[in-house]
C-alpha cells in the first residue's frame, strides 16, 4: 500500500545531541512537509521541499535542518541550536501541481522528548 | 498574515447529536479552506475541501461544511455524531493568489463524545 512512513515512533534526546527524524513516501508525489505539532498549537511549518534537491524554510525553521537527496525521502534533523524539540512531529507529502496544497498525505508521526 | 481561528478548543457531545465546529479565517483574496482530523498519536487526514463552486461541501464520514465568505467562516457540521467521531479537527487555508504551498492550520478543536 502506497503512503508515508515515519520513524521512529517516538525519539529521545540528549542535551546538545543532534537527532534525525526519518520520512519515506512511496505515493511518488514531489512535495514534501514537516510539521511541529505542540498540544494546543496546532500545526507549524517548519521546512518543505517541492522537488529534490531543493527545499525551503517553513515558519519555524531555525534549529532544524533537512536534505532532500532522494524523491522519496526528506529526513529532518533537529539540532542541538533548538532549546525546546519536545513536540510531536508530523511529516507529510502532496502531487506538485498547481494545487499542490490540494490534499496533504500525512506519516503517523514521531513524538520527540528530551532527556 | 492568513490567520485561522477555532473559537473551541474541546466539545463535548453525546452520541447521535448533531454536531458544529467553528472555523473563522483572516484573509483578503479567496481562501482555499480544509478540514482535516486527527486521532490520538497519528497524523491528519483529509475531511473535506472548498475551492470554489458551490459552498456546501460534503466530505467523508457523513461532514460537511459551509462556506460564508460574508462571515468568514468555514463551519463544519454533522448531523449525528458516531462515538468514533472523537477525535481534533483542524481547520486549515491556502492563500489562493499567492501561489503558497503552505497551509496555516488552526489550533484545534478535540472532539469527545458521551456514549
Amino acid at each position: 500500500d502506497g503512503g508515508i512512513t515515519q520513524s521512529p515512533k517516538y525519539l529521545f534526546r540528549k542535551e546538545g545531541q543532534n537527532v534525525t527524524l526519518s520520512c519515506e513516501q512511496n505515493l511518488n508525489h514531489d512535495a514534501m512537509y514537516w510539521y511541529r505539532q505542540d498540544p494546543g498549537q496546532g500545526l507549524r511549518l517548519i521546512y518543505y521541499s517541492q522537488i529534490v534537491n531543493d527545499f525551503q524554510k517553513g515558519d519555524i525553521a531555525e534549529g532544524y535542518s533537512v536534505s532532500r537527496e532522494k524523491k522519496e525521502s526528506f529526513p529532518l534533523t533537529v539540532t542541538s541550536a533548538q532549546k525546546n524539540p519536545t513536540a510531536f512531529y508530523l511529516c507529510a507529502s502532496s502531487t506538485s501541481t498547481g494545487t499542490a496544497y490540494e490534499k496533504l498525505f500525512f506519516g503517523s508521526g514521531t513524538q520527540l522528548s528530551v532527556l | 498574515a492568513q490567520s485561522v481561528t477555532q473559537p473551541d478548543i474541546h466539545i463535548t457531545v453525546s452520541e447521535g447529536a448533531s454536531l458544529e465546529l467553528r472555523c473563522n479565517y483572516s484573509y483578503g483574496a479567496t481562501p482555499y479552506l480544509f478540514w482535516y482530523v486527527q486521532s490520538p498519536g497519528q497524523g491528519l487526514q483529509l475531511l473535506l475541501k472548498y475551492f470554489s463552486g458551490d459552498t456546501l461541501v460534503q466530505g467523508i464520514k457523513g461532514f460537511e461544511a459551509e462556506f460564508k465568505r460574508s462571515q468568514s467562516s468555514f463551519n463544519l457540521r454533522k448531523p449525528s455524531v458516531h462515538w468514533s467521531d472523537a477525535a481534533e479537527y483542524f481547520c486549515a487555508v491556502v492563500d489562493s493568489g499567492a501561489g503558497s504551498y503552505q497551509l496555516t492550520f488552526g489550533k484545534g478543536t478535540k472532539l469527545s463524545v458521551i456514549p
